[in-house]
């Protein structure tokens, strides 16, 4: 079955990067575009940007552009979200998903990672 | 505050139906896609509805989404306690260039 599994909870000081591994089996890395959405207490979801896992093409939304990289490792079909410049308000549950659409973007998502909880605190 | 707007709060009894709202806008809801998920506390979103009115398999038919114009719907009928959650519509923007995501309703079955 498909399973997308998320890196564990990470605590960083104001100013830092953090990295969040997303580790997907049951179906084939490439077939899918792979997105990163995060969730503050509280809020609504908030889309970060998606990676193509194939041919290693990324968007990002305009909010994080600068401060987001997404990457992918097709050895291990593993995608990765790194995000710098951490600020207290970056604090969320951060949460990788995949894609309905077969080597094109829907912008829906059928399966999702656990969640990894990021807090940025001094 | 989110591009897409839904009431904070919708209840209902068990058994009884409920309707939740979301509300956008041309560049959004009247131009692409929606979908619906639901959340509960320390557990990833589910999809419930893609493609406006299409169920992923192992949805029951108890849900069902509608779209008109520039909003759309999430029934739930037969409703039961374990509906109890956050739920959330999401499309695609096409003036802002992202997925937009509503604030989410917050589901009380009485």
């Amino acid at each position: 079955q498909v399973q997308l599994v998320q890196s564990g909870a990470e605590v960083k000081q104001p100013g830092a990067s953090v990295k969040v591994s997303c580790k997907t089996s049951g179906y084939s890395f490439t077939d899918h575009y792979l997105h990163w959405v995060r969730q503050a207490p509280g809020q609504g979801p908030e889309w970060m940007g998606w990676i193509n896992p194939d041919r290693g093409g990324t968007s990002y939304a305009q909010k994080f552009q600068g401060r987001v990289t997404l990457t992918r490792d097709t050895s291990v079909s593993t995608a990765y979200m790194e995000l710098s410049s951490l600020k207290s308000d970056d604090s969320a549950v951060y949460y990788c998903a995949r894609d309905m659409g077969s080597t094109s973007n829907w912008f829906q998502f059928e399966y999702w990672g656990q969640g990894t909880v990021v807090i940025v605190s001094s | 505050q989110s591009v897409l707007t839904q009431p904070p709060s919708v209840s209902a009894a068990a058994g009884q139906k409920v309707i939740i709202s979301c509300s956008g806008s041309s560049s959004n809801v009247g131009s692409n896609y929606v979908s619906w998920y639901h959340r509960l506390p320390g557990i990833a979103p589910k999809l419930l509805i893609y493609d406006n009115d299409k169920r992923p398999s192992g949805i029951p038919d108890r849900f069902s989404g509608a779209k008109s114009g520039t909003s759309a719907t999430l029934a739930i009928t037969t409703l039961q306690t374990g509906d109890e959650a956050d739920y959330y519509c999401a499309t695609w923007d096409g003036s802002l260039g992202v997925l937009v995501f509503g604030g989410g309703t917050t589901l009380t079955v009485l």
